[in-house]
C-alpha cells in the first residue's frame, strides 16, 4: 500500500509563498497522478488541482490558477504544491492524494497546516 | 463551479440505516459516474469509502453503499456503528477537467 508523507506545518506572512511537499513510498509518481485538496479551519474540502506524471495531464481550479504551481520530482518520488502571494484565506490544511479528475483519491497524505498571518 | 449540495447534518441510532444525499447538476453528478464519497474523522485525513458511484474499495465495510439517480448521488450506511460518526463528503467530476466537492455532512450516531 502506497504511503504519502507530507512536510511539516508552516507559518507565513501575507504576500509570501509556501511550498508543501508530498513524498510517496516507492516510485509512485512515475505512474500515478497527484491531486491537491485543502481544508480551511472548520470548513469543507476544496479541490485545488491535479498533475499527472510527465505533466501529461494537469489542471488547476480556476480561482487558484494564477497562484498555484504543482510539480513532481520523479527522482525522489516527491510532489510539490506551491502557493504564491499568500492571503489570510489561504490558511488551511493542505492534503495530497493519489488520483486525478476521474479517479478516486486514495490514499491521502496526513495533511500540512499552512497558517497565513501578519 | 458551485459546491455539491449535502445536508449539513444527519443522525441515527446504532443499528439503524441513514442516507446522505449529494445534489449536483446535469453538468457534474448527472452527467458522469465519477462520484466518490469520503469519510473524515476529526483531525484525520479523508478516506475514500465509495468511488465511481457505487464501488467499494477493498477493506471498506459492506455496510457502506452508493447510488445515483439523476443529479443526486446517495451514500447509505446500514447497521450504524459508533465509529461511523464522522464528516462525509461527496465529490464529482465536472467535465471541465475539474472536480467539485460537496459541503460535507456531519453524521452523529446517537
Amino acid at each position: 500500500q502506497v504511503q504519502l508523507t507530507q512536510s511539516g506545518p508552516e507559518v507565513k506572512k501575507p504576500g509570501a509563498s509556501v511550498k508543501v511537499s508530498c513524498k510517496a513510498s516507492g516510485n509512485t509518481f512515475a505512474r500515478s497522478p497527484v491531486t491537491w485538496v485543502r481544508q480551511a479551519p472548520g470548513q469543507g474540502l476544496e479541490w485545488m488541482g491535479y498533475l499527472s506524471p510527465n505533466n501529461a495531464d494537469t489542471n488547476t481550479a480556476w480561482r487558484l490558477q494564477d497562484r498555484v504551481i504543482m510539480t513532481i520530482d520523479t527522482s525522489t518520488s516527491t510532489a510539490y504544491m506551491e502557493v504564491t502571494n499568500l492571503r489570510s484565506d489561504d490558511t488551511a490544511i493542505y492534503y495530497c492524494a493519489i488520483g486525478s479528475r476521474l479517479r478516486r483519491l486514495d490514499p491521502w497524505g496526513q495533511g500540512t497546516l499552512v497558517t497565513v498571518s501578519s | 463551479q458551485s459546491a455539491l449540495t449535502q445536508p449539513a447534518s444527519v443522525s441515527g441510532s446504532p443499528g439503524q440505516s441513514i442516507t446522505i444525499s449529494c445534489t449536483g447538476t446535469n453538468s457534474d453528478v448527472g452527467d458522469y459516474n465519477s462520484v466518490s464519497w469520503y469519510q473524515q474523522h476529526p483531525g484525520k485525513a479523508p478516506k475514500v469509502m465509495i468511488y465511481d458511484v457505487s464501488i467499494r474499495p477493498s477493506g471498506v465495510s459492506n455496510r457502506f453503499s452508493g447510488s445515483k439517480s439523476g443529479n443526486t448521488a446517495s451514500l447509505t450506511i446500514s447497521g450504524l456503528q459508533t465509529e461511523d460518526e464522522a464528516d462525509y463528503y461527496c465529490s464529482s467530476y465536472t467535465g471541465a477537467n475539474t472536480v467539485v466537492f460537496g459541503g460535507g455532512t456531519k453524521l452523529t450516531v446517537l
